[in-house]
């Protein structure tokens, strides 16, 4: 059974950096094909994609936020974690990892987690 | 970056009935597309990838169609979970990565 959890701080100030910690079960990103991305959504928002890495260390990013994101694995944790720099309240939203395997799925990211909301606020 | 454009966005269907979501793409995304349900409080939930084959364990009243720039979810005989937000996802051209605005599904 896959399951993906996110943590980190709820509340966060302007200007600061935020990391996200998406522990996983049921997979491993070592496996040919899987990866695991961020996807926020603001209050009353839709989805928007952030960054995605996947089993042999590449990255992708979502070029209009390329410049503040970092994306990183530990296999053997089992984690993904996301860095964003300089936050400001329209970053507030819940974030959410997700899995992708294309071998099950395509590029639908059939896995998810409860997700976690980060509030941006002085 | 591509733009996915959802329609109606909201839709109002009493149970029982069918209900039809669009979704259109800037460009063409061949069938490069997903769908997902969201309902409230909840993280989405994937439907349909491939434009047309459901997901594992997805009901069959779940159906998607189309190619190119026009697609469409048909949700046949409406239950009442069924009453959510749907999003479209496009997946040939990336990153990014491009969600549509979403379609709330709700009782008639």
């Amino acid at each position: 059974q896959i399951t993906l959890k996110e943590s980190g701080p709820t509340l966060v100030k302007p200007t600061q950096t935020l990391t996200l910690t998406c522990t996983f079960s049921g997979f491993s990103l070592s496996t040919s094909g899987v990866g695991v991305s961020w996807i926020r959504q603001p209050p009353g928002k839709a989805l928007e994609w952030l960054a995605l890495i996947y089993w042999d260390d590449d990255k992708r990013y979502s070029p209009s936020l390329k410049s503040r994101l970092t994306i990183t694995k530990d296999t053997s944790k089992n984690q993904v974690v996301l860095t964003m720099t300089n936050m400001d309240p329209v970053d507030t939203a819940t974030y959410y990892c997700a899995h992708r395997n294309r071998a099950v799925a395509e590029h639908g990211f059939d896995y998810w987690g409860q997700g976690t909301l980060v509030t941006v606020s002085s | 970056e591509i733009v996915m454009t959802q329609s109606p966005a909201t839709l109002s269907v009493s149970p029982g009935e069918r209900a039809t979501l669009s979704c259109r793409a800037s460009q063409s995304v061949s069938s490069k597309l997903a769908w997902y349900q969201q309902r409230p409080g909840q993280a989405p939930r994937l439907l349909i990838y491939g434009a047309s084959t459901r997901a594992i364990g997805i009901p069959a009243r779940f159906s998607g169609g189309g190619s190119g720039t026009e697609f469409t979810l048909t949700i046949s005989s409406l239950q009442s979970e069924d009453f959510a937000v749907y999003y479209c996802q496009q997946y040939n051209n990336w990153p990014p990565y491009t969600f549509g605005q979403g379609t709330k599904l709700e009782i008639k």
